[in-house]
């Protein structure tokens, strides 16, 4: 079965853009989490949604910001970029909570 | 909070011998455990996970981890090192609050194998 598909691989923006990212879950999963990865603060969880509601938000700035549509498929959003927002930014899902994670291959997101 | 500490962000084993990575948590409650692989420019691979079913959990690519609550580890083992194993690994503990849900990681074990 298809697995998480993050998009898109690759972004290159400049400081004070915004930039919106896509993740699709594998199918039957309801619940869609986003991580930022970096290598001064490792992984830090940004946001949770579960049926098209936020269950759970991490300590990020209003910047980031996520959604998610009826059919599981989640965006999340960052505005205002700033040079400190470069990172790998995954995208996980689940079939219930506490339940395996399967992670996409991750947006590596450049901020120049 | 629940929080996890990894000992020892770099390891390195040669082929053929025991691979041992050292993960220690800290939770208020019964914890979900579970153990990530990324290898570079990758996401993150489930090799295993602790549910509260048995102690002892195996996983994929050889490698398993015992849960042990009376010295709140959960250590990854695999017998022999091969050197398709080199990757970074990261233990991570599921924080379940109310209905929603979210993984807490720890810092990272970079495993090099050697010849």
């Amino acid at each position: 079965k298809a697995g998480v598909t993050q998009t898109p691989r690759y972004l290159i923006k400049t400081r004070g853009q915004q930039v919106t990212l896509s993740c699709s879950p594998i199918s039957g999963h309801r619940s869609v989490s986003w991580y930022q990865q970096t290598p001064g603060q490792g992984l830090q969880f940004l946001f949770e949604y579960f049926s098209e509601t936020q269950r759970n938000k991490g300590n990020f700035p209003g910047r980031f910001s996520g959604r998610q549509f009826s059919n599981s498929r989640s965006e999340m959003n960052v505005s205002t970029l700033e040079l400190g927002d470069s990172a790998l930014y995954l995208c996980a899902s689940s079939k219930d909570r506490g339940g395996g994670y399967t992670f996409g291959s991750g947006t590596r997101l450049t901020v120049v | 909070a629940q929080s996890v500490t990894q000992l020892g962000s770099h390891v390195s084993v040669s082929e053929g011998a025991l691979v041992l990575l050292r993960c220690n948590y800290s939770s208020s409650v019964p914890p979900y455990l579970f153990w990530y692989v990324q290898y570079p420019n990758q996401g993150l691979q489930l090799l295993l996970k602790y549910t509260s079913a048995a102690t002892l959990v195996k996983g994929i690519n050889g490698f398993e981890a015992e849960f042990k609550k009376s010295e709140t580890s959960f250590h990854l083992t695999k017998p022999s090192a091969h050197m398709s194993d080199a990757a970074e690994y990261f233990c991570a503990v599921s924080d379940l609050v109310g209905t929603a849900s979210k993984l807490t990681f720890g810092t990272g074990t970079r495993l090099q194998v050697t010849l």
